[in-house]
């Protein structure tokens, strides 16, 4: 089984649309959670930090639950320029290395 | 967010030959480098660990003879693959971390895209 898992996608949407995507994570003893975004051809960008509480950037919401092990990120409103693959990010306590979902694809069309 | 830098970003070798990619960190020290390697539509996938002025940590599968690292200052990090094959055509990319407090926190070069022909 896959440390971190999401699905492939694609998700093709409309302009304005609300999406969302999911994650899971197989280690219990994962610490810190990211969503990152990857445009083609180009390296990765932290989008933001997942937080048990839930968190907001703008469009953006990211949720984790720790007890099923999962994390989210919701995108409101989406705009064409929101068009990336979507990582799921995870690290170990005790580790500072990143482990990375395979990602998910979002394609905004006009 | 901090500046990391790749250079080439791009390369085409031919089989046999060795390439050497350099990672540096322009505006901050980094105290660890990671290298990570990723094919088409796949994950990114760690190769490597390193911490300036001691040897490399590498992942299960990655054979350290073949990609040779060095991360002699705490600006610069350089993968070497030696003897490249087509196999060994991917996308290779640096990231830094550094003394923000933020241990987690990575900042990505641009990538490499290495093709062996």
């Amino acid at each position: 089984r896959k440390e971190v898992e999401q699905d492939p996608g694609p998700f093709n949407v409309p302009e304005g649309a609300t999406v969302a995507f999911n994650c899971t994570y197989s280690n219990s003893a994962s610490q810190s959670f990211f969503w990152y975004r990857q445009d083609c051809r180009k390296e990765p960008k932290l989008l933001m930090s997942v937080y048990s509480s839930g968190n907001e950037d703008g469009r953006f919401t990211a949720q984790l639950n720790r007890a099923s092990q999962y994390i989210s990120l919701l995108i409101r409103d989406s705009k064409l320029s929101d068009s990336a693959t979507y990582l799921c990010v995870v690290t170990q306590r005790g580790y500072n290395k990143l482990i990375f979902g395979a990602g998910t694809r979002l394609a905004v069309h006009p | 967010g901090a500046v990391v830098s790749q250079h080439p970003s791009r390369v085409i070798c031919k089989s046999g030959t060795s390439v050497k990619i350099e990672c540096r960190s322009l505006d901050f020290q980094a105290t660890t480098m990671f290298w990570y390697r990723q094919f088409p539509k796949k994950s990114l996938m760690l190769m490597a660990t390193s911490n300036e002025g001691s040897k490399a940590t590498y992942e299960q599968g990655v054979e350290k003879d073949k990609f040779l690292i060095n991360h002699a200052s705490l600006t610069l990090s350089t993968l070497t693959v030696t003897s490249a094959h087509p196999e060994d055509s991917s996308f290779y990319i640096c990231s830094a971390s550094g003394t923000s407090g933020r241990g987690y926190e990575q900042y990505f070069g641009p990538g490499t895209r290495l093709t062996v022909t």
